[in-house]
């Protein structure tokens, strides 16, 4: 089974509107990370935001916010007032406790344009 | 977040040839990892480079294909040995400074073997 899943392979918005990209998730760890990762097509993976499944509120850094829907097991990221600098691969991961191998677990990514 | 250089940022090689791309971050992290991304797809974690001893190896990638050193806190390598065209990817190496802080990613390799 898939632990990561990102169910659409590319979006197209209008400049300025919100977008959000959908993200869910498999465990069975009580203790885990969900990031997303911006891929512009320079190549280099950009961190964006993290969620712990401990914490109670959802996370936001500047123009993203992450809506964390635990009992779903959803991560979807919200990017508000969206720019023509946004169009890149957008990837969600996961990192489980895993008995200290943390590793990082990518979804398939999402290909977001931004149209002018 | 840490400053990640890797080198070569591209290259084009050979078939049966090897190479050895460098990762160097400008703090002393605790954990170095190297993942692969073949053309259109996801990133695939080949292996945790370990400060001091052998690395660990993820399901699907062994030591005599992948080689990775890793001499001290700041430096890491990956050889891609004996190539052939469907190694062609981005290997990106990443660190992560402190448990449960996120992963910060290099600018990646480009590779192409012909």
């Amino acid at each position: 089974a898939q632990k990561i899943t990102q169910t659409q392979p590319g979006m197209f918005v209008q400049e300025k509107e919100a977008v959000t990209l959908d993200c869910t998730y498999d465990t069975s760890d009580p203790s885990y990370g969900l990031f997303w990762y911006k891929q512009p097509s320079s190549g280099e993976m950009i961190f964006l935001i993290y969620q712990g499944s401990y914490d109670q509120q959802n996370a936001t850094e500047g123009r993203y916010s992450l809506n964390f829907q635990k009992a779903r097991k959803s991560a979807n990221l919200v990017i508000s007032a969206s720019q023509l600098g946004d169009s890149a691969m957008y990837f969600c991961a996961m990192r489980e406790a895993n008995f200290g191998n943390e590793k990082l677990t990518f979804g398939t990514g999402t290909r977001l344009t931004i149209i002018p | 977040s840490a400053v990640i250089s890797q080198k070569p940022s591209r290259d084009i090689c050979q078939r049966g040839t090897s190479l050895t791309i460098q990762c160097q971050v400008d703090s002393q992290v605790t954990m170095m990892f190297w993942y692969r991304q073949q053309p259109g797809q996801s990133l695939t974690l080949i292996a945790t480079a370990n400060q001091g001893s052998e690395a660990t190896y993820e399901s699907g990638f062994v030591i005599d294909k992948f080689p990775i050193s890793r001499p001290n806190l700041t430096f890491s390598t990956l050889t891609v040995s004996n190539m052939s065209p469907e190694d062609s990817s981005i290997y990106l190496c990443s660190v992560e400074r402190f448990q449960k802080e996120a992963q910060y990613f290099g600018p990646g390799t480009r590779l192409l073997v012909l």
